[in-house]
C-alpha cells in the first residue's frame, strides 16, 4: 500500500525567515506529485506538480519554490516568508493518466507571525 | 476560467435527515471534465470520497451519491439519511486541465447533530 508522509505537522515561522517542507511518498514508484495550498478560510489551489524527479511545473506564483531531488520526495521551500504564505499545505500524487485520482497527505500548518 | 461553486458551510442537519450540498461548475479549458468529491474528516486528511468521469453517470460510496449533469454543469452531492459521523468538510472539484490542474470548491462544512 501507498503513504504519504508530510513534515512538519506544524510551522511557526517569522517574516523573511526561511521555509522548507517536505514530502514522500512510499510505496509508489514514479508519481506524479502536487503541492497545494489552502488559505485559512480559503480556496484549496494547486501550486506545483511535478512528472518526473528534477522536473518541477508552476501553476499559481505565490514566491515559493519547489523541487524534486528523488522519485519519491517533493520539497516546498522559499528563502523569505511573507504574512500572505500562512495556511495549510497539501502534497499528494497521482499514478498519472487523465482519470487518474490524487491522493493527499496528512498536511503541513504554517502560521507565519 | 475553471471553477467551481458550492454550497457555502457550515450546513447543520439532524441525524437521519437528507442532506444536499450543491455544487456547479465551470469547464472553460477541460473539454471532458472529471468531477470529484473530496471529504475531510475531524482530525484526518482529505481523501475521495466519489468521483464521476462521464457526464450522465453517478457515483456512489458510503451512501452518498452525484450525478454528473453536463446541461446544468452540476454535480450535488445527496444522501438519504445522515449520521454523526458525517460531520466533516465537503469539497467539489473538477479537473484536471492540460497542467494536471484540480479546481477545488470552498468546502462546505456539515455538521450532523445526534
Amino acid at each position: 500500500a501507498q503513504t504519504i508522509h508530510q513534515w512538519p505537522v506544524a510551522e511557526i515561522k517569522a517574516v523573511g525567515s526561511p521555509l522548507s517542507l517536505g514530502c514522500t511518498i512510499k510505496g509508489k514508484s514514479s508519481p506524479n506529485l502536487y503541492w497545494y495550498w489552502q488559505a485559512t478560510g480559503g480556496t484549496l489551489q494547486q501550486l506545483f506538480y511535478s512528472i518526473t524527479v528534477g522536473q518541477v511545473e508552476s501553476v499559481v506564483q505565490l514566491n515559493l519554490s519547489a523541487s524534486r531531488p528523488k522519485d519519491d520526495q517533493f520539497i516546498l521551500s522559499t528563502e523569505k516568508l511573507l504574512l500572505s504564505h500562512s495556511g495549510f499545505y497539501l502534497c499528494a500524487w497521482s499514478s498519472g493518466g487523465i482519470n487518474a485520482e490524487q491522493f493527499f497527505g496528512p498536511g503541513t500548518r504554517l502560521t507565519v507571525l | 476560467g475553471d471553477s467551481v461553486t458550492q454550497t457555502e458551510g457550515p450546513v447543520t442537519v439532524s441525524e437521519s435527515e437528507s442532506l444536499i450540498i450543491n455544487c456547479t461548475y465551470s469547464a472553460t479549458s477541460i473539454a471532458y471534465p472529471n468531477l470529484f468529491w473530496y471529504v475531510r474528516y475531524p482530525g484526518e486528511g482529505l481523501q475521495l470520497l466519489l468521483k464521476v468521469i462521464t457526464a450522465g453517470q453517478k457515483g456512489s460510496s458510503r451512501g452518498f451519491e452525484a450525478t454528473y449533469n453536463k446541461e446544468t454543469t452540476s454535480f450535488h452531492l445527496q444522501k438519504a439519511s445522515v449520521q454523526e459521523s458525517d460531520s466533516a468538510v465537503y469539497y467539489c472539484a473538477l479537473g484536471p486541465d492540460s497542467n494536471n490542474r484540480i479546481f477545488f470548491g470552498d468546502g462546505t462544512q456539515l455538521v450532523v447533530k445526534p
